[in-house]
Parts: structure tokens; C-alpha cells; sequence
């Protein structure tokens, strides 16, 4: 079973739509998560960070967290063609090591 | 804004040459990584380093090896490049190892070897 567990897609989804990216994870004694948006041929940058279970919105995205199901997801509400995308998970475990997943690819058709 | 600067975006070298990718940072972090992003296998932890002079192997080190003489600059060197080490190289800081430091990646390099 690999650490941290994302479906590789590609998820379609058409314009205005909300996405819906999943992330599980093995080690529970997890602390931080954070999702990061890699446009191709980019690097990997920052959008969402969450540390307690529940949900965290910062604009159109919302992070949710379920530290009992170890799972943790991404919602990216009225989807726009710029949001396309891969959107790699990224769980810190109980050593303190960041494990990355192989990410979803996202792709939001007008 | 945190800024992590990789010295190139893309390198053609050849089989046996000795490569050097450098990184710096500007924030003062602590926290330096090197890593290999290939298709299907995501991202690869190759060394990390907490403090200056300090190395720490991370997944996959062999063929690998790092320079951290100065907090803000952290150097990868392929002793003898490789076909196999053709990847897209991203070099990563963070602030400290709390449970909320995040890491905050540069450009990348991508690297070809004939």
C-alpha cells in the first residue's frame, strides 16, 4: 500500500462545475496536509494547507480533512479552464517526513 | 514572497559528465530538499539537509550527491551522469520542521542526458 494514495485521473469536469479531488493516506499519525497545484511543465505550488479534521475554505477551494478515515480532499468550486491542471497530495507524517502522491490530473473543459 | 531559485531550467549533458544543479533561497530556511519528478512515479526524495554541512539521504541517493556549504545555497551533483537520471529536478525549502512548515519549490531543472 503506497503512503499517500491518489486517483491519477484525468477527471473532466465541464466549466463552473465543482471538482472533487481524494487523497488517502497509511500512517495515522499524520498531522499536516497540503494540496499543491503543478501546471504542466511547472513546479509544484502551494494552495491549501489544513491540520485539523474538518473543512478550511480559502476562496473557491475548500480542504476537507477526516483524520478517522484517513482521508483528505480538495474542492475546487465553480471550476475555470485555468484550474487544469495536477494537484499532488502531500501528507507529513509521524517522522516528519513529507510524502507526496502521484496526483490527480484535472482537466476543465469549456 | 519566499523565492527558491534554480540556476537553469533545462541542461543537455552527456553520459559519464560531472553535473552540478544548484539552488538557492532567500528566506533564511533551514530546510533544503532535492527531488526527481518522473511521469508515473511522482515525486522522489534524493537528499534533504537541516542545517549547513548537513546531509541527509532521502529515497533514492544512489548516484547522488549534495553540497550545503551556505544556509541559502544547497547544490545536487551527479558524479557520473546517467541515462536514467533524465528527470525534472526540483529543489524545496522550508522554514523549520514543525508539523505547519511548508515547502516551497523552485522552478526546476530539466535535465537530458545523451
Amino acid at each position: 500500500q503506497k503512503e499517500v494514495e491518489q486517483n491519477s485521473g484525468p477527471l473532466s469536469v465541464p466549466e463552473g462545475a465543482i471538482a472533487s479531488l481524494n487523497c488517502t493516506y497509511s500512517d495515522r499519525g499524520s498531522q499536516s496536509f497540503f494540496w499543491y497545484r503543478q501546471y504542466s511543465g511547472k513546479s509544484p505550488e502551494l494552495i491549501m494547507s489544513i491540520y485539523s479534521n474538518g473543512d478550511k475554505e480559502d476562496g473557491r477551494f475548500t480542504a476537507q480533512l477526516n483524520k478517522a478515515s484517513q482521508y483528505v480532499s480538495l474542492l475546487i468550486r465553480d471550476s475555470q479552464p485555468s484550474d487544469s491542471a495536477t494537484y499532488l497530495c502531500a501528507v507529513r507524517n509521524q517522522g516528519g517526513k513529507l510524502i507526496f502522491g502521484q496526483g490527480t490530473e484535472l482537466s476543465v473543459k469549456p | 514572497d519566499v523565492k527558491v531559485t534554480q540556476s537553469s531550467r533545462y541542461l543537455v549533458k552527456r553520459t559519464g559528465e560531472k553535473v552540478f544543479l544548484e539552488c538557492v533561497q532567500d528566506m533564511d530556511h533551514e530546510n533544503m530538499f532535492w527531488y526527481r519528478q518522473d511521469p508515473g512515479l511522482g515525486l522522489r526524495l534524493i537528499y534533504f539537509s537541516y542545517d549547513v554541512k548537513m546531509k541527509e539521504k532521502g529515497d533514492i541517493p544512489e548516484g547522488y550527491s549534495v553540497s550545503r556549504e551556505k544556509k541559502e545555497r544547497f547544490s545536487l551533483i551527479l558524479e557520473s551522469a546517467s541515462t536514467n537520471q533524465t528527470s525534472m529536478y526540483l529543489c524545496a525549502s522550508s522554514f523549520d520542521r514543525g508539523i505547519k512548515n511548508i515547502q516551497y519549490f523552485g522552478a526546476g531543472t530539466r535535465l537530458s542526458v545523451l
